[in-house]
């Protein structure tokens, strides 16, 4: 399957910054990734949907303009958590479908990004 | 759209016991299930991706099977070990293979030496 990396693993940061969290596809062009956050003993909840040289599609409730993210490439996803606040504290994880030519694959994800917000 | 339930939400056993963990899902038209394992503050491992025209697959001590028709999958584990101890997540595309993922909320799983 897919070998996907995620950076960083962990941040902390101040109230009202911006963070940064990469995810790549080491060796599948993934067209699509996605995007999910998992909040203390919940599960896993899908944030958006990542489309390469697109606009992600985000689902309900997740604000767009708050959880930038960009697919310039096949290889690479960003999530941008702008303006961070405390409730925006907890662990993103992006994954990759490897589903080609029509045939349903598995889903591999990336090691997580635990966020914490001061 | 799908919707994904697993119970029991946690189980404890001592070492050596064979366990089943259950997931339900409600959509039929099911393309594939996969099985993870969570560990505390750590990614996804996959353990077993099952296909739809598939019944079951198996991986060491690990058996996952499905039955559309039930609208359940079953993950069996074998004479089980500490290091089993771990979230146990099932999950289904959500409309159709290639989409997001459906998650059940876990079965959280202690096993004793």
């Amino acid at each position: 399957g897919a070998v996907v990396s995620q950076h960083p693993s962990w941040v902390i940061c101040k109230s009202g910054t911006s963070v940064k969290i990469e995810c790549r596809s080491l060796d599948f062009q993934a067209t699509t990734m996605f995007w999910y956050r998992q909040f203390p003993k919940q599960s896993l909840m899908l944030m958006a949907t990542s489309n390469e040289g697109s606009k992600a599609t985000y689902e309900q409730g997740v604000e767009k303009d708050k959880f930038l993210i960009n697919h310039a490439s096949l290889t690479l996803s960003t999530l941008t958590v702008t303006s961070a606040h405390p409730e925006d504290s907890s662990f993103y994880i992006c994954s990759v479908s490897t589903s080609a030519g029509g045939l349903p694959g598995g889903y591999t994800f990336g090691s997580g990004t635990r966020l914490t917000v001061v | 759209k799908q919707e994904v339930t697993q119970i029991p939400a946690a189980l404890s056993v001592p070492e050596g016991e064979n366990l089943v963990l259950n997931c339900s899902f409600t959509d039929s038209a099911i393309y594939n299930l996969q099985w993870f394992r969570q560990d505390p503050g750590k990614g996804l491992t996959s353990l077993l991706l099952i296909q739809s025209s598939q019944r079951e697959q198996t991986s060491g001590r690990l058996n996952a099977s499905l039955d559309k028709s039930s609208g359940r999958s079953t993950l069996y584990i074998a004479a089980s070990q500490p290091g089993d101890s771990a979230t146990y997540l099932c999950a289904s595309p959500a409309n159709q293979a290639g989409t997001a993922l459906i998650f059940g909320k876990g079965t959280t799983l202690s096993v004793s030496s």
